[in-house]
Parts: C-alpha cells; structure tokens; sequence
C-alpha cells in the first residue's frame, strides 16, 4: 500500500461524456502527478501539481484538466470522451519540497476508465 | 520522449541474480537515474535512483557507469514476484517520462 488512494476504481461511461477523478496524495506529500496508461501509448505523464499550483504540463489534452485542492487532494476532470480515452489513470505524490531536490514518487492504485 | 533504451524482454531463474541494462547516451549532468516496475496493471512502484555513484537499498543496487552513459539495475535473488515490467527513467525535475520498459520474467 503506497498511501496514494483514487476514486473511483473502475468507471464505465459513455462517449461525449465528461467524468472526475479523484486522488489524495500521501499524507505529507505536496506534489501531485497524473498519468495515463492505455494498451498503445504506454505510461504517458499529464500533468503535475504542486501545493495548489501546477508544475508541469505533459501530453495533457485540452479537453482534460486538473487542479489541486487545499488540503492537496487532486482531481483529473476528463470531457467530451472518446473511445480513445478509455485507459488507466494513475495519480502519484511525493514529497518534493524544490525543484533540486529529487524524491521517489508513490504511485495509486489507479482508476480504469471504460469509454463506451 | 523517452531518454533511454531498454531490451524490451529478458528472462531470470527463480534465485539468480536479474540484470537489467538501460542505455541513456544523451544524459545530462544535473540528470538522475530513477527506476521504477509495474507489477501487471498495478500503479507503478518506486525502486532506486541515483545520480553517478552505485547506489542500494533493500530492494536493488543500482550500477552507473563512470561515463553515466548506462546503467545496469540488479536484483540479487529474482523470485517470481519479481515478474514485472521494469522502467528506466532520467530526468532532472521529477517529471517522469516512462518509455517502454523491460518486461521481466522469473522463471521457476
């Protein structure tokens, strides 16, 4: 058990849809990340949250977006589904306090999104 | 993009030592070596990094070379919970950037 929980684990919605997803970081960790895993892309890194601010942006479409909360938990706001958007989305904290400094991240369990 | 390069496969005996080379040529000098494994479709789980000198922990050791251009993860005693697919990462920022990965599997 990592510490890292995500809500929900499994979601099966339609396409044209829009969903949330839910992760609360380790108790303690300020830094947030989320990655998406489908069968063909791999494990692509979206987006990253610090302390309420983001990061860092990667392969992040404009039709997701994210944000980080006071009391550090995250949410991954996913619209206008397509059938592609149908993976597994991890959230990750660690406890980074700058940017030389360089701490391991722990990774959730992950939510399964089914696009259908 | 990925800033290394993996063996997509490779194949241990249960109790012998499981090697895990990665090639990262174009690493910089203020990059680290971070390498994480992903056991079936679990979230990824955090083993080792380092900078340039050989690092271990309860889980692995971590070899660098003196030039940084690659590095050789070991597992001293694989057992077959130990089947997973392993990522090799650099970066200078915590951002991680997973490419393919190494797909290891003990055998008994």
């Amino acid at each position: 058990d990592s510490g890292v929980t995500q809500t929900p684990k499994h979601l099966i919605t339609a396409t044209g849809q829009r969903v949330t997803l839910r992760c609360s970081p380790r108790s303690g960790d300020l830094s947030v990340y989320w990655y998406q895993q489908s069968l063909d892309q791999g494990l692509q890194f979206l987006i990253q949250y610090y302390n309420g601010e983001e990061r860092a942006k990667g392969n992040i479409l404009e039709r997701f977006s994210a944000q980080q909360f006071p009391d550090l938990h995250s949410e991954l706001n996913l619209s206008s589904l397509e059938l592609g958007d149908s993976a597994l989305y991890f959230c990750a904290s660690s406890c980074r306090l700058s940017s030389g400094d360089h701490y391991e991240q722990y990774f959730g369990p992950g939510t399964r999104l089914t696009v259908t | 993009d990925a800033k290394t390069t993996q063996p997509p496969s490779m194949d241990c005996a249960e109790g012998r030592a499981a090697n895990l080379p990665c090639n990262h040529s174009t690493i910089s000098g203020n990059e680290y070596v971070y390498w994480y494994r992903q056991i079936h479709s679990q979230g990824p789980q955090y083993i080792i990094h380092g900078l340039k000198n050989n690092e271990t922990n309860e889980m692995a050791s971590l070899i660098i070379t003196e030039d940084r251009k690659s590095s050789t993860l070991i597992l001293p005693h694989a057992t077959l919970r130990d089947t997973a697919v392993y990522y090799c990462i650099v970066t200078n920022n915590n951002d991680m950037r997973f490419g393919a990965g190494t797909r290891l599997t003990v055998k008994p």
